[in-house]
Parts: C-alpha cells; sequence; structure tokens
C-alpha cells in the first residue's frame, strides 16, 4: 500500500517570501503524485500532478514540485507567495497505471503574514 | 466554480438516521468519486463509479452505499448514523478525455457538511 506524509502541518510564511512545502511518499510501485489546494470552506482544487516524464512539474498560481524518486518526494515551491495562497494543501499519491485511490496526506496549512 | 454540484449544502441529523448526499458531476465527466474529510480521519476516498459502474473502493463502511444514474448524478447513501460520520462529504467528477482512471484531474464540488447529533 501507499501512503503519503506532509512533514508541517502548518507552515507559516511572510508575503512574497518564498516557500516550500514538504510531501514524502512510500511505495513499492510507480506511483502518481498530485497537489491540491483547499482554501477557506471550498473544495479542492488540483494545483499540479506529476504521472511520467520530466521531474519538474509546474501548476496554477505559480506553485512548482519536483519529483525525487531516490528521495521519495514531491516537495511544492512558490519563489514569492501572496495573501490569496493563504490556504490548506493536500499531497496525494496513487498507484500508477491502475483504477487505484488517491491516499492523502494529512494537509499542511500555509499562513501568510503580511 | 468547478461545475461539480452538490446538495445539500449542510445536513443536521440524528444518530441512527439515513441520509442522501447527491452529487452532479461536471457536463460530460463520466466518472464521480466520493470522498469524507473528518477531523479524525483527514480525507479519505471513499468510492469511485464510472459510466454507472463501480470502478474502485476506498475506505467505504459497510453502512454506506452510493451509486450512480443513467443521467451520470451519483447518490451516496449513508445509513445507521454515528457521531463519527460528522464530516465534510466531497464529490469529484473527472473530465473525459482520459480512460476514467486516477490520473485524469478530478474537479471538486463545494461539500456536503454532515452533522450527526
Amino acid at each position: 500500500a501507499q501512503s503519503v506524509t506532509q512533514l508541517d502541518s502548518q507552515v507559516p510564511v511572510f508575503e512574497e517570501a518564498p516557500v516550500e512545502l514538504r510531501c514524502n511518499y512510500s511505495s513499492s510501485v510507480s506511483v502518481y503524485l498530485f497537489w491540491y489546494v483547499q482554501y477557506p470552506n471550498q473544495g479542492l482544487q488540483l494545483l499540479l500532478k506529476y504521472l511520467s516524464g520530466s521531474t519538474l512539474v509546474k501548476g496554477i498560481n505559480g506553485f512548482e514540485a519536483e519529483f525525487n524518486k531516490s528521495q521519495t518526494s514531491f516537495h511544492l515551491r512558490k519563489p514569492s507567495v501572496h495573501i490569496s495562497d493563504t490556504a490548506e494543501y493536500f499531497c496525494a499519491v496513487s498507484v500508477a497505471f491502475g483504477n487505484e485511490k488517491l491516499t492523502f496526506g494529512t494537509g499542511t496549512r500555509l499562513t501568510i503574514i503580511p | 466554480d468547478s461545475g461539480v454540484t452538490q446538495t445539500p449544502k449542510h445536513l443536521i441529523t440524528a444518530t441512527g438516521q439515513r441520509v442522501t448526499l447527491r452529487c452532479s458531476p461536471r457536463s460530460g465527466d463520466l466518472s464521480v468519486y466520493w470522498y469524507q474529510q473528518s477531523l479524525d480521519q483527514g480525507l479519505q476516498f471513499l468510492i469511485q463509479y464510472y459510466n454507472g459502474e463501480e470502478r474502485a473502493k476506498g475506505n467505504i463502511l459497510e453502512r454506506f452505499s452510493a451509486q450512480q444514474f443513467p443521467d451520470l448524478h451519483s447518490e451516496l447513501n449513508l445509513s445507521s448514523l454515528e457521531l463519527g460520520d460528522s464530516a465534510l462529504y466531497f464529490c469529484a467528477s473527472s473530465d473525459s478525455l482520459g480512460s476514467g482512471g486516477i490520473a485524469d484531474t478530478q474537479y471538486f464540488g463545494p461539500g456536503t457538511r454532515l452533522t450527526v447529533l
């Protein structure tokens, strides 16, 4: 079975500073990796996903993530954050090439400090 | 607005009762997914339907069931409700450009907040 660990439950960052949200996964087979964002009182929105190919994945709202197979990581980064980035961020994993469930991490609450 | 609609937005009921949550996917999406988000369990995948058939199953209790109808809307039925079933229930649908598998982008609805008293 696969699992996801989000190492930080809360990350405070000053506005316009860079941010990295960490995600590590565990799986014995190839995986797909996802980052979702949940704004207050809303559903989840896909930020980006890694299926195959280039390990650097660019998503919406200026976010990007890098798949590192040797370190089993898929950290999310943004070079300069804005107040509007305040939200909960979820990393998720699924088995590649199968109709498997999405397994989510526990989430990281990103708080932007003006 | 993701295009996925869920009703009702809020639901308050008592232990032992049965409720039905409804989801209408985006136009043309064949896959519907159900998720439960609670403080205790986090965000968990429950079940997926693709064009009316069950496609993948997650941590769904036997007291819960779901179906997808010919018009592609889906219902999640929760019975013999317990206090621990209080949660936010999300529905998502995936774009029909892919195979209907997990790699397709999932679009989430706003959720139904269930409170069991």
